[in-house]
């Protein structure tokens, strides 16, 4: 089976803008989790989307919104970019099941200038 | 989600068994530990989960203890390509505000030397 893959690897923007950041889990996996990874705060859960529909969010400002698709891919948005959205962001796919046994994608290194 | 403690970095002789501890005072009774790793500038990888039995994979083996207040990650035959970070996460069956939710730490910074 192909892993989580997440589209594009490396991305550069600045202040104000707004970026789109796309996660493809693995076949059959309904559950995508977005997680942002920084040296200050580490890794820390954004939200998670079952079947097209956001079950669970983590605390971060509206800025920071995702939708999933009817095929399971998922695609999460950031508005009005500041510096500090600099960081990694990881989705990562589970199977149906009671376990939060998750995988990772390799992420997305965002570079807010 | 409980919450966990581990030492910031341990090291270890690459061939010989690497333990890692982690301390959940506060589990509650149907939360399980997770152990995932992540590689220098990889996803984290899961690695194993267990309730309150011990359990064993082909990757590492993880010992809770009766009380489950603790737990210990054990590699038994560590590499160079076992250096990484380890969290130790405590989580809930994934329902309710557990849905897709990992709580990660800052872990253990784990360093085989040859």
């Amino acid at each position: 089976k192909a892993g989580v893959t997440q589209t594009p690897r490396y991305l550069i923007k600045t202040r104000g803008q707004q970026v789109t950041l796309s996660c493809s889990p693995i076949s059959g996996h309904r559950s995508v989790s977005w997680y942002q990874q920084t040296p200050g705060q580490g890794l820390q859960f954004l939200f998670e989307y079952f079947s097209e529909t956001q079950r669970n969010k983590g605390n971060f400002p509206g800025r920071f919104s995702g939708r999933q698709f009817s095929n399971s891919r998922s695609e999460m948005n950031v508005s009005t970019l500041e510096l500090g959205d600099s960081a990694l962001y990881l989705c990562a796919s589970k199977a149906d099941s009671s376990y939060n046994e998750q995988f990772f994608g390799p992420g997305t290194r965002l570079t807010v200038l | 989600d409980a919450k966990t403690t581990q030492p910031t970095s341990m090291d270890c002789a690459e061939g010989r068994a690497a333990n890692l501890p982690c301390n959940h005072s506060t589990i509650s009774g149907n939360e399980y530990v997770y152990w995932y790793r992540q590689i220098h500038s990889q996803g984290p990888q899961y690695i194993i989960h267990g309730l309150k039995n011990n359990e064993t994979n082909e990757m590492a083996s993880l010992i809770i203890t009766e009380d489950r207040k603790s737990s210990t990650l054990i590699l038994p035959h560590a590499t160079l390509r076992d250096t990484a970070v380890y969290y130790c996460i405590v989580s809930g069956n994934a329902g309710g505000t557990s849905y897709g939710k990992l709580t990660f730490g800052q872990g253990t910074i784990l360093t085989v030397h040859p």
